[in-house]
C-alpha cells in the first residue's frame, strides 16, 4: 500500500539551512506537495514540484525530486524562528491523500 | 485560492454525547474530502475517505459507526463524532483536492470530551 515515511525531528540554528526529507511509495502523481503546519492550526501548501522536474526553487525554498528512489526533499535556505512548524509531504494521488507523521523543525538562535 | 473550510475551531463537549464538525469547500467542488485525526505526537492519521453521494471509506481500525460520515453535496462532508468519550479529544482535521490535486485543509477542530 502507499507509504510516506518522513524523519520526525529537525533542529537547526537560525540562519542555517535546514533539510527535510522523504520517501514515498505511490509515484503515479503529476505533482508532489510539502504542507506547513504551525502550532494549533491546519494545514497550508507550502511549495510544489511537477513529477517531471528534479528541482524547483522558490524563493528560500528548494525542493528536490529524485523519482527513481522516490525520495523528495525540502530545503530551506537562512532558516528563520518563524520556519519552525511541522513539515508534510504528499506524493500526490487524487483518491489518497496519506500522509506520514511529519517532521517538525525546531529553530534556535 | 480554493479555501475549504472547517466548523467548529473548537468544541468541549459532554462524554455520552455526539458532536457534529463540518467541512466545506468555498469555491470549488470536492467529490472526495478526507478526515483526519492528529494525535500529540504530531502524526497525521487519515481516518477516513468522504466520497460525495455514496459511502465513506474507513481505514482500518476507525469504528464506522462511531465516526459518522456524510457527504450529502459536493462542497459540504461532516464528521459525527457519536457517544463521545474523552478518548475520542484530538484534532480533527479534513481535507480536499484540487484542480491541480494539491490538498486544502480546513483550520482543525479541537474535540475536548470531559
Amino acid at each position: 500500500g502507499e507509504d510516506v515515511e518522513q524523519s520526525l525531528f529537525l533542529s537547526v540554528r537560525e540562519g542555517d539551512s535546514s533539510v527535510i526529507n522523504c520517501t514515498y511509495t505511490d509515484s503515479s502523481s503529476t505533482y508532489l506537495y510539502w504542507y506547513k503546519q504551525e502550532p494549533g492550526a491546519g494545514l497550508q501548501l507550502l511549495t510544489y514540484i511537477f513529477s517531471n522536474m528534479d528541482m524547483k526553487q522558490d524563493q528560500r525554498l528548494t525542493v528536490l525530486l529524485n523519482k527513481k528512489d522516490k525520495h523528495l526533499s525540502l530545503r530551506i535556505a537562512d532558516t528563520q524562528t518563524g520556519d519552525s512548524a511541522i513539515y508534510f509531504c504528499d506524493s500526490g494521488g487524487y483518491n489518497k491523500l496519506i500522509f506520514g507523521a511529519g517532521t517538525r523543525l525546531a529553530v534556535h538562535p | 485560492g480554493a479555501v475549504v473550510s472547517q466548523h467548529p475551531s473548537r468544541v468541549i463537549c459532554k462524554s455520552g454525547t455526539s458532536v457534529k464538525i463540518e467541512c466545506r469547500s468555498l469555491d470549488f467542488q470536492a467529490t472526495t474530502m478526507f478526515w483526519y485525526r492528529q494525535f500529540p505526537k504530531q502524526s497525521l492519521m487519515l481516518m477516513a475517505t468522504s466520497n460525495e453521494g455514496s459511502k465513506a471509506t474507513y481505514e482500518q481500525g476507525v469504528e464506522k459507526d462511531k465516526f459518522l460520515i456524510n457527504h450529502a453535496s459536493l462542497t459540504l462532508s461532516t464528521l459525527t463524532v457519536t457517544s463521545a468519550h474523552p478518548e475520542d479529544s484530538s484534532f480533527y482535521i479534513c481535507s480536499a483536492r484540487g484542480q491541480l490535486s494539491e490538498a486544502f485543509f480546513g483550520q482543525g477542530t479541537r474535540l475536548t470530551v470531559v
